[in-house]
């Protein structure tokens, strides 16, 4: 079993729909836990990150974790054209641990269709 | 500008010939790593760098060494490379452990 599960999609949704992206992990010691998104042909650049349980809100991203059910999730607001790309999950002990690694899910390919 | 360039940013070779994959950042940051991406597996880590000469394995480093003999410059060798290190590799930095990491653009290796 992967330390990290995340459904590969793809999701196509129309603009303006709520976008839920949702992963799954196993290991109860992460603590912090990322959202990162793709376009294609370049890195990953960081959107949202929390610590342990809660909500984080930045515009229209709503950053969701559970960790009672080891689950977090985030919700796209208002999706537009320009939020098509791969959003990876990606979390930690201690934002990195010891060697400064993050532990990723597959990603899931997003299209937002005008 | 803020930034971690890689290069080349695709690179076609053939099994057995040694090749580098250069590493730069220019934020001043002390760690940096190498991750590979590949379809099904997501991103996992090669090597990491904690600081100038040091450096440590990740979860998948055979096959593959590093230096870090600048704190700038974080370049990943293949002594001899196979057909899976056909990949796609990131490059990332942060300022310090507990911070975001910043990744590169990319570089797309096949080899035949």
């Amino acid at each position: 079993q992967k330390e990290v599960e995340q459904d590969p999609g793809p999701l196509s949704v129309p603009e303006g729909a709520i976008v839920s992206l949702n992963c799954t992990y196993s290991n109860s010691a992460f603590q912090y836990f990322m959202w990162y998104r793709q376009y294609s042909r370049k890195g990953p650049e960081l959107l949202m990150y929390t610590y342990s349980s809660g909500n984080k809100e930045d515009g229209r991203f709503t950053a969701q974790v559970d960790k009672s059910s080891k689950y977090i999730s985030l919700f796209i607001r208002d999706s537009q054209p320009s939020d098509s790309a791969t959003y990876l999950c990606a979390m930690s002990d201690l934002y990195g641990g010891a060697t400064n690694k993050l532990i990723f899910g597959t990603g899931t390919l997003l299209a937002v269709q005008p | 500008e803020a930034q971690v360039t890689q290069n080349p940013r695709y690179l076609i070779t053939v099994t057995g010939k040694k090749l580098t994959v250069t590493c730069s950042q220019n934020m001043n940051h002390e760690y940096m790593s190498w991750y590979r991406q590949d379809p099904g597996l997501g991103l996992r880590q090669i090597y990491y760098s904690m600081n100038v000469e040091v450096t440590d394995k990740g979860d998948v480093p055979e096959g593959y060494k590093v230096s870090r003999k600048e704190k700038r410059n974080f370049p990943l060798i293949l002594e001899s490379p196979s057909p899976n290190q056909t990949s796609l590799y990131f490059c990332a930095s942060s300022i310090k452990r507990t911070s975001e990491q910043f990744f590169g653009p990319g570089t797309r290796l096949t080899v035949l």
